[in-house]
């Protein structure tokens, strides 16, 4: 199994107070992703990470930030939480991309967060 | 986005063959096919991908049509453990994988 871990595993916050998720890996992988999934949407990517201090943003990136200043950390901020920011996040690694390998991508085991 | 059609749902028997179809007409030549997997309440698990040629690891096999327009995931004995969401999903090379609704597996002992 990849070496990724999440933490917390689970998080209840208040509306309006940070939140920070850590994900952190063992594989040495250049990639590293931030999805969330909700009943009805999937997984969906909200960041990603393709080195040290080099991020962009994914198709729901709106009141996310992200920050990796080491190899095998990535984190996730929500700066002022909502009630819409309530799912199940998942960190996945990926040693590269580009069509001529394919790579695939390893997930975390997830952070179930609510926002109440 | 290529498109992927998947049943929504599958039922099959313990030690028995399991073959999930996906069809995926608008791929590009060179897009690979992914198959990943989700258990309840775990985050999703790679389970294998292809090009052009049939593929086999130690968890699956991967059966891609001569025209790439389809592809099945063969699990040659099914266990308890592999009931889960089965997602097909054409890898366009960018940087986020796109998950569809995928396929429920539901094994029977």
């Amino acid at each position: 199994d990849a070496g990724i871990t999440q933490s917390p595993r689970h998080k209840v916050t208040e509306t309006g107070t940070p939140v920070t998720l850590r994900c952190h890996q063992t594989e040495n992988h250049r990639y590293m992703y931030w999805y969330r999934q909700d009943p009805g949407h999937g997984l969906r990517l909200i960041h990603y990470s393709y080195g040290v201090k080099d991020t962009d943003k994914g198709e729901v990136s709106d009141g996310y930030s992200v920050s990796r200043s080491k190899t095998e950390d990535f984190l996730l901020t929500l700066e002022s939480a909502t009630s819409s920011q309530t799912s199940v996040y998942f960190c996945a690694i990926s040693e590269g991309t580009g069509r001529d390998r394919g790579y695939e991508q390893y997930f975390g085991p997830g952070t179930r967060l609510t926002v109440t | 986005d290529a498109k992927t059609t998947q049943p929504n749902s599958m039922e099959s028997n313990e030690e028995e063959p399991v073959h999930l179809p996906c069809n995926h007409s608008t791929i590009s030549g060179t897009d690979y096919i992914h198959w990943y997997r989700q258990l309840p309440s775990q985050g999703p698990e790679y389970v294998i991908h292809g090009l052009t040629s049939n593929v086999n690891n130690r968890m699956a096999s991967l059966a891609i049509a001569e025209d790439r327009k389809s592809s099945t995931l063969i699990l040659h004995r099914a266990t308890l453990r592999d009931a889960a969401v089965y997602y097909c999903i054409p890898f366009q090379g960018a940087q986020k994988l796109v998950f569809g609704q995928g396929t429920r597996l539901t094994i029977n002992p």
